[in-house]
């Protein structure tokens, strides 16, 4: 079936600019988060979305960053006025619910989109 | 201090070579990764362990919750393995089960 799909893959533009990035998960997966992976750095957390619950944004670096999941599938990252430093790859990924606590179900990564803030 | 640290940072072997990353996490966890991230940027989870061992093909994924502590082995390696190798571990200090990653181990095996 088909997995996690982003778009787009690569994404240039100009400081100052918003952008909007898109995940489409597994269908079915009802959990959804974002991950960013900046040059020679690992991946960071940014939001997670369960469900009908509130998301969790706690790894959102500032206000100009939101994200939303309509109809509890597809999911847009909006990223407001970048920044140099917002330059990274975006990654999604997708799961079977996440609760109960004593259940896990593996996370199912998209290609990513590759965003260059010039 | 990362709440979860990978070593070595890069790897160099000869194909044929028995490799080992090793993992160590600070935090309660219920779950364990090890993603495999190619050049092209693609991630592929290996193996989800949260206790004893699992192998798939040549590699071998083991966990010590004890000692918090995971190792990835891949026995008669081959170019093809270069890539980056990540453990990411969920944390039942967090909220969901969203992942904490290690900055990853590049390694590269020569023909």
């Amino acid at each position: 079936g088909a997995g996690v799909s982003q778009s787009p893959s690569n994404k240039v533009t100009e400081k100052g600019k918003d952008v909007e990035l898109r995940c489409d998960p597994i269908s079915g997966h009802t959990a959804l988060y974002w991950y960013r992976q900046s040059l020679g750095q690992g991946l960071e957390f940014l939001i997670y979305f369960q469900g009908n619950s509130a998301p969790d944004k706690s790894g959102l670096p500032s206000d100009r960053f939101s994200a939303e999941r309509t109809g509890g599938s597809v999911s847009t990252l909006t990223i407001q006025r970048t920044q140099q430093e917002d330059s990274a790859v975006y990654l999604c990924a997708s799961s079977f619910t996440s609760e109960p606590r004593d259940r896990y179900y593996e996370q199912y990564f998209g290609p990513g989109t590759r965003l260059t803030v010039t | 201090k990362n709440e979860v640290e990978q070593s070595p940072q890069n790897l160099t072997a000869q194909e044929g070579e028995f490799i080992t990353i090793n993992c160590s996490y600070s935090v309660g966890i219920s779950a364990l990764h090890w993603l495999q991230q190619h050049p092209g940027g693609g991630i592929v989870s290996l193996f989800m362990l949260s206790s004893g061992k699992k192998k798939h093909g040549r590699l071998i994924a083991t966990i010590n919750i004890q000692e918090k502590h995971s190792s990835l082995h891949i026995t008669a390696s081959h170019p093809r393995d270069s890539a980056v190798y990540i453990c990411a571990v969920r944390s039942w200090e967090t909220s969901g089960s969203r992942l904490t990653f290690g900055e990853g181990t590049q390694l590269t095996v020569n023909p």
